[in-house]
């Protein structure tokens, strides 16, 4: 069974503070992406990494970086938290799959509220 | 642009009767199409993936079926423990493995 695990399931953080959150699969994926999900909108990739060291941008990566040092994690910064950035944020993992199409399986999510 | 629309936002049923959902979607060049199922506060859970037009898959009470505009989810007796979030997303051809989410069909199922 693939497992995705991801540091927190709760974290409240105030305006300006450095965030880290952090993601793990046991798989051996090579692909990790970081999505945030909210009503109406639905999920929105932020940013993903296809290889260690190696990341790209997804839709909405303003406000984010992205750092993945090891094959099995893969951590997102939010570098100076705001308010807009209060969200539902999911990791998801994949193999290669040739750049074609793979299954992507998601962690348990962490919700962030910043105040 | 990849868009999916997913039909109704919520549905309620009663425990044992059938019913359907759907994801409509236009995507340049369908490499899959993927269903999940999202418990309220917890990740999304894979359910299936469709290749082509045609192809139907199916688990326990949910079958899956594909055309080259939509996808149904068919939930046959369900019961209330299928109650959740239905999540339909596409893999079109730009875009490395990138998915597009429709908003979701949030079912609730009673007894």
């Amino acid at each position: 069974d693939v497992k995705v695990t991801q540091s927190s399931r709760y974290l409240v953080k105030r305006t300006g503070e450095k965030v880290f959150l952090e993601c793990v699969q046991d798989m051996d994926h090579e692909n990790m992406f970081w999505y945030r999900q909210d009503p109406g909108l639905g999920l929105r990739l932020i940013y993903f990494s296809y290889d260690v060291k190696m990341k790209e941008k997804g839709d909405i990566p303003e406000g984010y970086s992205v750092s993945r040092e090891k094959k099995e994690r893969f951590s997102l910064i939010l570098e100076s938290a705001s308010t807009n950035q209060t969200s539902m944020y999911l990791c998801a993992s994949s193999f290669w799959g040739g750049g074609l199409t793979d299954t992507q399986y998601f962690g348990p999510g962490t919700r962030l509220t910043v105040l | 642009e990849d868009q999916v629309t997913q039909s109704p936002e919520a549905l309620r049923l009663q425990e044992g009767e059938s019913s359907s959902l759907n994801c409509s979607y236009t995507v340049s060049g369908l490499r899959g199409l993927f269903w999940y199922r999202q418990d309220p506060g917890k990740g999304p859970e894979f359910l299936f993936t469709l290749y082509s037009a045609g192809e139907e898959k199916e688990k326990e009470r949910l079958k899956a079926t594909l055309t080259k505009k939509e996808s149904f989810l068919h939930i046959t007796a369900p019961k209330p423990e299928d109650s959740a979030t239905y999540l339909c997303a596409v893999q079109g051809n730009t875009g490395f493995q990138k998915l597009v989410f429709g908003t979701g069909t949030r079912l609730l199922v009673s007894p």
